[in-house]
């Protein structure tokens, strides 16, 4: 069974710092791989997709895939306390219809 | 303002009494889906539309039916619903199968007694 697998946290990160929030997949075949952050009692938002080794920087946010060691990274520059929310990793996989396969989160603390 | 609205927002019903829950898209997007969410699991996908008239399973499909009648409206019903379909319970919908950006609803919070 493909398994997307996270640190549900919570991960407490001072105002200022950089927030490291890492994601592993167990289907080698991923192809996209996405962060969605979620506010408490909120729905999930995208805020990054990624689809090749390597950094992809928007912002003060950057994604980090590395596909031999199947896993996917989020890091959040300058945390600010408006940061603070869980963070959702999720994987498209070519034989999996196209559907995503979601972890089950990390919430982050980002304290003043 | 582009949005996927769901109704009703909380619920509480008892164990065998039939509820719909309401999902209305205003982007003319083909792909619809319905996911709950539960402590520790993250988001499951239990059905999709590619579609009008086109819906298929995703991984948890059992104890629910949709239909999709309309491009717009892609309706989430629990025929005899049992605890545990105790959830938060997500709509969300994108242009087609193939587009990457997919907008969720505000969620349903459910409570089956």
């Amino acid at each position: 069974q493909k398994e997307v697998e996270q640190n549900s946290g919570p991960l407490s990160v001072p105002e200022g710092a950089i927030a490291s929030l890492n994601c592993t997949y167990s289907d080698r075949v991923s192809q996209s791989f996405f962060w969605y952050r979620q506010y408490s009692g909120k729905s999930p938002e995208l805020i990054m997709s990624i689809y090749s080794n390597g950094d992809k920087e928007d912002g003060r946010f950057t994604a980090q895939l590395n596909k031999a060691s199947q896993y996917v990274s989020l890091l959040i520059r300058d945390s600010q306390p408006s940061d603070s929310a869980t963070y959702l990793c999720a994987v498209k996989g070519i034989d999996s219809n196209y559907q995503l396969i979601w972890g089950a989160g990390t919430k982050l603390i980002i304290k003043p | 303002e582009a949005q996927v609205t769901q109704n009703p927002r909380y619920l509480i019903t008892v164990t065998g009494k039939k509820l719909t829950v309401t999902c209305s898209q205003n982007m003319n997007h083909e792909y619809m889906s319905w996911y709950r969410q539960d402590p520790g699991l993250g988001l499951r996908q239990i059905y999709y539309s590619m579609n009008v008239e086109v819906t298929d399973k995703g991984d948890v499909p059992e104890g629910y039916k949709v239909s999709r009648k309309e491009k717009r409206n892609f309706p989430l019903i629990l025929e005899s619903p049992s605890p545990n379909q105790t959830s938060l319970y997500f709509c969300a919908s994108k242009q087609g199968m193939y587009q990457e950006t997919q907008y969720f609803g505000p969620g349903t919070r459910l409570l089956v007694l």
